[in-house]
């Protein structure tokens, strides 16, 4: 069964570094999503990916916060300048349909642990 | 601001019995989502249910819809020990931020 995949499954960094963590959504999907859960937590959205551009983006997206598909199969969120409050798992997703209309899958998660 | 939100944000029950656990959400919707998460686990889709439907089954999993009270209800029959996770609800009202968020969840623990 497609899955969507995510790496790595968990970095550790300090402050003030730049994180990019890597999402591979399911082949024939069109739409991109990055979710974030600090522990024990809500899943927070985030960011929503369609046709090269940012569809939809949440308040936590800020200047801090940018995602890119670089080539056919990858999606990525940078993080820029980490802070400890970054400490959180991100989970990517993806799906088929007009964007949110559908299920949406998701990817295990990276642990992004900032010291 | 979201626009589902699971009610009680926690549940405890004997494996074997039933666990229901509701959804409200606050504008008109094209449908409605439940997601289960495993502890430090990616969400799993497990049931969509449209506007203009009521009921829907899937295995042990029932879910309601009622439109004129702006909820849901999800119901796992026979519960079982690996049940145990968190369950959360996206009510999709067909676009915006808002469609792509989720509530608390509940937490269902299942004990054996």
């Amino acid at each position: 069964e497609p899955e969507v995949t995510q790496t790595p499954s968990h970095q550790v960094t300090q402050m003030g570094q730049e994180v990019i963590l890597r999402c591979v959504p399911i082949s024939n999907h069109l739409y991109f999503y990055w979710y974030r859960q600090i522990l024990g937590q809500k899943v927070e959205f985030l960011v929503s990916f369609y046709n090269n551009e940012i569809s939809e983006k949440s308040e936590i997206f800020d200047d801090q916060f940018s995602v890119e598909r670089p080539d056919g199969s990858n999606f990525t969120l940078k993080i820029r300048s980490t802070k400890l409050e970054d400490s959180a798992m991100y989970f990517c997703a993806s799906s088929g349909y007009r964007q949110g209309a559908g299920e949406l899958f998701f990817g295990e998660g990276s642990r992004l642990t900032v010291l | 601001s979201q626009q589902g939100e699971e009610d009680p944000q926690a549940l405890s029950i004997q494996e074997g019995e039933n666990a229901t656990m509701n959804c409200s959400y606050k504008t008109s919707i094209n449908n409605l989502q439940w997601y289960r998460q495993n502890s430090g686990r990616g969400l799993v889709h497990l049931i969509l249910i449209r506007s203009n439907e009521r009921e829907k089954h899937s295995g042990r999993l029932r879910v309601t819809l009622d439109t004129s009270k702006k909820s849901s209800s999800l119901l796992i029959t026979a519960s079982r020990a690996a049940d145990t996770a968190s369950y959360f609800c996206r009510a999709y009202s067909g676009g915006g931020a808002d469609g792509l968020t989720f509530g608390k969840g509940t937490h269902l623990i299942i004990q054996p």
